[in-house]
C-alpha cells in the first residue's frame, strides 16, 4: 500500500480564497483523522471519521472549516474563506478499527500558506 | 493546564548515551499512550505504544508508563545522530489510536 496520500503537498493562496485539501486513506482503514500542526499550538485534532461518518468535529476551529468523507477512499478538508492564521501544515491520518496495537498512519501533509 | 505536557527542549545528548524524554497527561481515564518521532519537514511516525503500567522495550527504545503519576517516558539507548528529531507524546481515552491528543513535542539532538 502507498500509505496515506495527501494533495496538494504545498498550497499558497490569497486571503479570502477557498482552499480544499484532499486525502486518500490506507485501504481497509476505518478511521480517518484531520490534524493541523503549527509552531504555537502543536499538532491538533480537527475532526475524525469512522466508516465515513464524522464522529467528533469539536476541534474544527470555526464555521469556515468543513470536512467531508463521501466514501471510504476519499476525504476533503475545506476552508472558506481562508485567513492568514490558517497557515499551517495539515495532516491526514488513518487507522484500522481495533483494540490495542492500532496505529495511526500519517500522510506527508499539506503545507498551507495564506497571504 | 495542557492535556499533554512535554519539555520542548532542545535536549542535547552525546552519541552513545541514553536519551530520556518525559511526558505528563491530565486525563486520568487515558488508556493508550504513544510516542511518535517527527523529522523536520516530515510527518509523525509511530515508534512505541504502551497501554499497561511498567516498561515496554523494543530494540533501543523503552517506553515507561505510570498511570498513578500520569507519567509516560521514552528512553533511547545508544543514541545515534539519526535519532535527532522531535518526539511527540500522544494520549488517547480509547483502547486504540482514536482521538489522539498530542504534546508539543521535545526536540532531541544527538551530538556525534
Amino acid at each position: 500500500d502507498a500509505g496515506v496520500i495527501q494533495s496538494p503537498r504545498h498550497e499558497v493562496t490569497e486571503m479570502g480564497q477557498e482552499v480544499t485539501l484532499r486525502c486518500k486513506p490506507i485501504s481497509g482503514h476505518d478511521y480517518l483523522f484531520w490534524y493541523r500542526q503549527t509552531m504555537m499550538r502543536g499538532l491538533e485534532l480537527l475532526i475524525y471519521f469512522n466508516n465515513n461518518v464524522p464522529i467528533d468535529d469539536s476541534g474544527m476551529p470555526e464555521d469556515r472549516f468543513s470536512a467531508k468523507m463521501p466514501n471510504a477512499s476519499f476525504s476533503t478538508l475545506k476552508i472558506q474563506p481562508s485567513e492568514p492564521r490558517d497557515s499551517a501544515v495539515y495532516f491526514c491520518a488513518s487507522s484500522k478499527m481495533g483494540a490495542q496495537n492500532t496505529e495511526a498512519f500519517f500522510g506527508q501533509g499539506t503545507r498551507l500558506t495564506v497571504v | 493546564q495542557k492535556e499533554v505536557e512535554q519539555n520542548s527542549g532542545p535536549l542535547s545528548v552525546p552519541e552513545g548515551a541514553i536519551a530520556s524524554l518525559n511526558c505528563t497527561y491530565s486525563d486520568r481515564v487515558s488508556q493508550s499512550f504513544f510516542w511518535y518521532r517527527q523529522y523536520s519537514g516530515k510527518s509523525p511516525e509511530l515508534i512505541m505504544s504502551i497501554y499497561s503500567n511498567g516498561d515496554k522495550e523494543d530494540g533501543r527504545f523503552t517506553a515507561q508508563l505510570n498511570k498513578a503519576s500520569q507519567y509516560v517516558s521514552l528512553l533511547i539507548r545508544d543514541s545515534q545522530p539519526s535519532d535527532s528529531a522531535t518526539y511527540l507524546c500522544a494520549v488517547s481515552r480509547e483502547e486504540g489510536a482514536q482521538k489522539l491528543v498530542f504534546g508539543q513535542g521535545t526536540r532531541l539532538t544527538i551530538n556525534p
